[in-house]
């Protein structure tokens, strides 16, 4: 069974960090680009960050670029997000997310259930 | 600022069909943005209806589809159903690892 369990939300202080984790299983995680899109309360969805398969590339949006990077490490099958400098503005959940195709940097197909960031 | 544009609310009758679009503040959509599309229920995490313009998520039944009409991305929804009712999304891809989200539309079914 494809899964996504992500992990590491909570309530911070603005200016602080904050590392997400978001754990796969039931794929070759290593085969594919993985995202991160958030979603404050009340508002839409909004892409946040992509990385490729391997890791060597990644990408982010204007609103967390300099201060979120995504990494990853398929010896352990995980996906990370490391935010800082958080603002009362980065308050969403965040849902980690597979790129559908092995080698691709857009679009989801398989979404974690989300974890809920506050900054105050 | 590339701004992707849905429809804000739209409504179907049960049984009806329905299309949503996708667009493009300064451009024309076409298959090179790779239009995917969502739903969700609030509260809920999104489901993954279409990717690549047209391929169908597994275990999406054949009444949502995907389309280029114009110059917009399109979901046609064929047949609505009551739990049809939800917000959808859509995202285009600009390159570069760039993804956008549009505003969503929130589709009612009465």
């Amino acid at each position: 069974q494809v899964q996504l369990v992500e992990s590491g939300g909570g309530v911070v202080q603005p200016g602080r960090s904050l590392r997400l984790s978001c754990a796969a299983s039931g794929f070759t995680f290593s085969n594919y680009g993985m995202q991160w899109v958030r979603q404050a309360p009340g508002t839409g969805l909004e892409w946040v960050a992509v990385i490729s398969y391997d890791g060597s590339n990644k990408y982010s949006a204007d609103s967390v670029k300099g201060r979120f990077t995504i990494s990853r490490d398929n010896s352990k099958n995980t996906l990370f997000l490391q935010m800082n400098s958080l603002r009362a503005e980065d308050t969403a959940v965040y849902y980690c997310a597979k790129v559908p195709y092995s080698s691709a940097l857009h679009a989801f197909d398989i979404w974690g259930q989300g974890t809920m960031v506050t900054v105050s | 600022q590339t701004v992707v544009t849905q429809e804000p609310s739209l409504s179907v009758s049960p049984g009806g069909t329905v299309t949503l679009t996708c667009g493009l503040s300064s451009d024309s959509v076409s298959t090179t943005f790779y239009p995917s599309w969502y739903q969700q229920t609030p509260g809920q995490t999104p489901r993954t209806l279409i990717y690549n313009t047209n391929t169908r998520s597994s275990g999406v039944p054949d009444r949502f589809s995907g389309s280029i009409l114009g110059n917009k991305a399109a979901l046609t929804i064929t047949g609505a159903q009551a739990d049809d009712e939800s917000d959808y999304y859509c995202v285009l891809y600009m390159g570069s690892g760039i993804s956008v989200f549009g505003g969503g539309t929130k589709l009612t079914v009465l």
